[in-house]
């Protein structure tokens, strides 16, 4: 059974840091593109960062660009987001998603989700 | 790519059809394999979305039949043939033939 567990969400303040981490079990990872996808509060789905399986190619929405940046450790069957610069925009919870096969594919399984909230 | 969902919210008699559209802003039909880059999620209170519906009609495993994707290019439609209880949802559209982008979400709910 393929699950996906977000952690490392919290409340921090405009222009400070966050990592979030995705810890992925039930299939082989190493084969499968990743993406995170935010949700603001009331608000529908919006896509942030994706990373290919290998993790040589990684793609960031505009809003996110030169803030945050997407990695993965498949020695550990974890992808990771970096997100620097935080904006109160920024609040949302965060998603990992598991892509169907290659980059340009639906996203076939999500994780429950790590909340984020940039407040002073 | 832009996705607008059309209506905004929606409300169905239980056993009744409901119908919700997509409209891209450019067509996410890929020529070269001739597929269109177009899923469809259903997202219930306090939960992660569930594809339900890829490559515009392919039904994902363990998705009732009731469930159907149809349309090409720019337009689409998800059917649900006879509204259940359990269907109460927000849906969304998605393309991913450019980057991912997704529509801004259909209310459902049971009249």
């Amino acid at each position: 059974e393929v699950q996906l567990l977000e952690s490392g969400g919290g409340l921090v303040q405009p222009g400070g840091s966050l990592r979030l981490s995705c810890a992925a079990s039930g299939f082989t990872f190493s084969t499968y593109a990743m993406s995170w996808v935010r949700q603001a509060p009331g608000k529908g789905l919006e896509w942030v960062s994706g990373t290919s399986g290998s993790g040589d190619s990684t793609y960031h929405a505009d809003p996110v660009k030169g803030r945050f940046t997407i990695s993965r450790d498949n020695s550990k069957n974890t992808v990771n987001l970096q997100m620097n610069g935080l904006r109160a925009e920024d609040t949302a919870v965060y998603y990992c998603a598991k892509l169907s096969s290659g980059i340009n594919s639906p996203f076939d399984h999500w994780g429950q989700g790590t909340l984020v909230t940039v407040s002073s | 790519i832009v996705m607008t969902q059309s209506p905004d919210s929606l409300a169905v008699s239980l056993g009744e059809r409901a119908t919700i559209n997509c409209k891209s802003s450019q067509s996410v039909l890929h020529s070269s394999n001739n597929k269109n880059y177009l899923a469809w999620y259903q997202q219930k209170p306090g939960q992660p979305p569930k594809l339900l519906i890829y490559w515009a009609f392919t039904r994902e495993s363990g998705v009732p039949d009731r469930f159907s994707g149809s349309g090409s290019g720019t337009d689409f439609t998800l059917t649900i043939s006879s509204l259940q209880a359990e269907d109460v949802a927000v849906y969304y559209c998605q393309q991913y033939y450019s980057s991912r982008t997704f529509g801004q979400g259909t209310k459902l709910e049971i009249k």
